[in-house]
């Protein structure tokens, strides 16, 4: 099974600020023969579910703010708030789905500093 | 714009059968996987189980010899069972659609793009 480790547990970034949040897959979740990385990014706000924001480590859904972007590829990834709003005060978690199971990283948590 | 409505008992004394249902409104049943994911008080995301269309299911293998997922097409429902509950299934348990993709030997995976808004299992005497 892949396993998702995700870095730091917990992050602290003032408003405005760029806030990045890093996901590391213990092998690749790149497939060559579509080059594509099977790699989503969620964002969970306290009692609420998960929400999705990224696919394809790089595809923003739609209604997803522009502020957020993915990047990475392989086995090395991240998510990136340009400019941190109050309402970007969550959970996010990373989710591989190359393989099955799907697995999910231990989460980051964002807060204002 | 789907919608995934849940419900099921929230308070369940150790050894009871967790029983919980999922309706899909607003949007096709067919072309998707249908998924339960958990999360445990305080901690990360668990993939519990699929199923799709066709009721074709997977399991995690923690939870694989207790639990159960179905479907009812006619009613765009999907439901999971976990018999033999323990303090240890006690998390908020959420239905979600999976957009399916085409993968490696050809396998289809997928991503969740919409999520019900959970369900409180509580596991207490």
């Amino acid at each position: 099974d892949i396993v998702m480790t995700q870095s730091p547990d917990s992050l602290a970034v003032s408003l405005g600020e760029r806030a990045t949040i890093n996901c590391k897959s213990s092998q690749s979740v790149l497939y060559s023969s579509n080059n594509k990385n099977y790699l989503a990014w969620y964002q969970q706000k306290p009692g609420q579910p998960p929400k999705l924001l990224i696919y394809w480590a790089s595809i923003r859904e739609s209604g997803v703010p522009d502020r957020f972007s993915g990047s990475g590829s392989g086995t090395d990834f991240s998510l990136t708030i340009s400019s941190l709003q109050a309402e970007d005060v969550a959970v996010y978690y990373c989710q591989q789905y190359y393989s099955a199971p799907c697995s999910f990283g231990q989460g980051t948590k964002l807060e204002i500093k | 714009q789907v919608q995934l409505q849940q419900w099921g008992a929230g308070l369940l004394k150790p050894s009871e059968t967790l029983s919980l249902t999922c309706a899909v409104y607003g949007g096709s049943f067919s072309g998707y996987y249908w998924t339960w994911i958990r999360q445990p008080p305080g901690k990360g995301l668990e993939w519990a189980g699929e199923i799709n269309d066709s009721g074709s299911t997977n399991y995690n293998p923690s939870l694989k010899s207790r639990v159960t997922i179905s479907v009812d097409t006619s009613k765009n429902q999907f439901s999971l069972k976990l018999t033999s509950v323990t303090a240890a299934d006690t998390a908020v348990y959420y239905c979600a659609r999976g957009r399916m993709v085409r993968g490696v030997l050809g396998h289809y995976y997928y991503y969740m793009d919409v999520w019900g808004k959970g369900t409180t299992v509580t596991v207490s005497s």
